[in-house]
Order: structure tokens, then sequence, then C-alpha cells
């Protein structure tokens, strides 16, 4: 079975601030892609990153980067120097290729950025 | 270039009417998929398709049905609504290959069932 585990509910960070969101996967596949999305609260889903299973440095783009850890099947995103345009649900998801490329989604994160 | 675009954006019905929502990309993707998303139960997938009349059940396809006659086209139907199925409904587009390729979602609809 194919599953995506965020126990995060609910995350608060200083503005400027490092943060670090947790995510962690199961899957039998070799194959995936690992994704995370943004919701602001207006409500649409942006794309963030993507990290692939054969990948062998972690992603990178602008503030946000993906410390993939193999092991462990874990896929945290990390936000850097926070900005209050950060406050928004965070979603990991995963897609697997021998599913019929289906995607997998986690129950998000809400984080709030502090002033 | 719209992308993926979802109507209606808003929509009440009344326990055991029918409706349908449209989902239209204009992006050449090959795989649609509809989700449902409700306060702390994420994305749950409904239905999917990987091309033009193929559809598939994914995790909640109970009470849905959907057609893909179309490529550029996904519809989701509610043949008679529960108040369970009030929700917000995201449609999405993906390309075909390996794993690489996000999704690419529409605003959301929002369906209210009384």
């Amino acid at each position: 079975a194919q599953k995506i585990t965020q126990t995060q509910p609910g995350m608060f960070v200083q503005e400027k601030e490092a943060v670090t969101l947790d995510c962690t996967y199961d899957t039998s596949d070799p194959s995936y892609g690992l994704f995370w999305y943004k919701q602001p609260s207006s409500g649409e889903m942006i794309f963030l990153i993507y990290q692939g299973s054969y990948d062998q440095q972690n992603a990178t783009e602008g503030r946000y980067s993906l410390n993939f850890q193999k092991a462990r099947k874990s896929a945290n995103l990390v936000i850097s120097a926070s900005q209050l345009g950060d406050s928004a649900m965070y979603f990991c998801a995963m897609r697997v290729l021998n599913t019929g490329n289906q995607f997998y989604f986690g129950t998000g994160t809400s984080l709030t950025v502090i002033p | 270039n719209a992308g993926v675009t979802q109507t209606p954006k808003f929509r009440v019905l009344k326990t055991g009417q029918s409706m349908t929502l449209l989902c239209a990309q204009d992006m050449n993707h090959e795989y649609m998929y509809w989700y449902r998303q409700d306060p702390g139960m994420g994305l749950r997938l409904i239905h999917y398709s990987v091309g033009e009349g193929t559809t598939a059940k994914g995790e909640v396809p109970d009470g849905y049905n959907v057609s893909r006659l179309k490529k550029q086209n996904f519809l989701l139907g509610l043949e008679s609504a529960a108040p369970s199925q009030t929700s917000v409904y995201f449609c999405a587009g993906g390309r075909t290959g390996p794993v690489t390729g996000e999704l690419f979602f529409g605003e959301g609809s929002r369906l209210t069932v009384l």
C-alpha cells in the first residue's frame, strides 16, 4: 500500500527563521517521485519542489529544499528565511509508477509565520 | 493558456439532486484526476484517467461517476448528492512518462449538499 504521512497538523515559525515540515512515505515501488505543494488561504494548489527516488542530491528551489532520506523514507521540506507569505497549508505527495501514476497526498501541515 | 479550468466554482445542491463538474485543460495532459479535499483529510483521489476514453477508480469513488470522452475534458458526476459529498473538489492534470512531472490543479469547486 502507498501512504504519505504528515504528523504535524500545525506549525509556527518566526519570520526570517527556517522551518522543517515533516513527511514520511511508504511504498514498495522503487520508482516514485515526491512533491510538495502549498495551498494558501485563497485555495489554489501551488507546486513547490520535486524529488525523484533515484536522485542522488537533495532538490532545491529558491528558499525551498527537500531533505530526502531514502533509508528512512522521509522527504522533509525545509523553508529558509520564512516570510509572512509562507503562511499556508503544505501538502506532501507521492507519485508511484506502478500504480498507474497515481498521486497520493498527506493530510497537510498548516504553517503560520509570526512577524 | 488557461491551464486547468473547473466549472462551476461554487454550487449548492439539495440531497438527491444531480450535477456534473467539468474540468477542461489545454495543456495536452494525458492524465487527469479528480480529488476531494476535506478538513484534516488532505486530498483523496476519487477517480482518474490515463487517457481519452479510460477511467479508473481511486480511493473514494462511491457516489461518483466520471467520463473522459475528449482528451481535454474530464467530467465528474454526482447522480444523487448526499450531505457527505459536501467538499471542495479539485481537478488536476499530469504528463505521462516516469514519475517526474507535477500535477497542475484547477482552482477548485466548492460543493455544498443540504
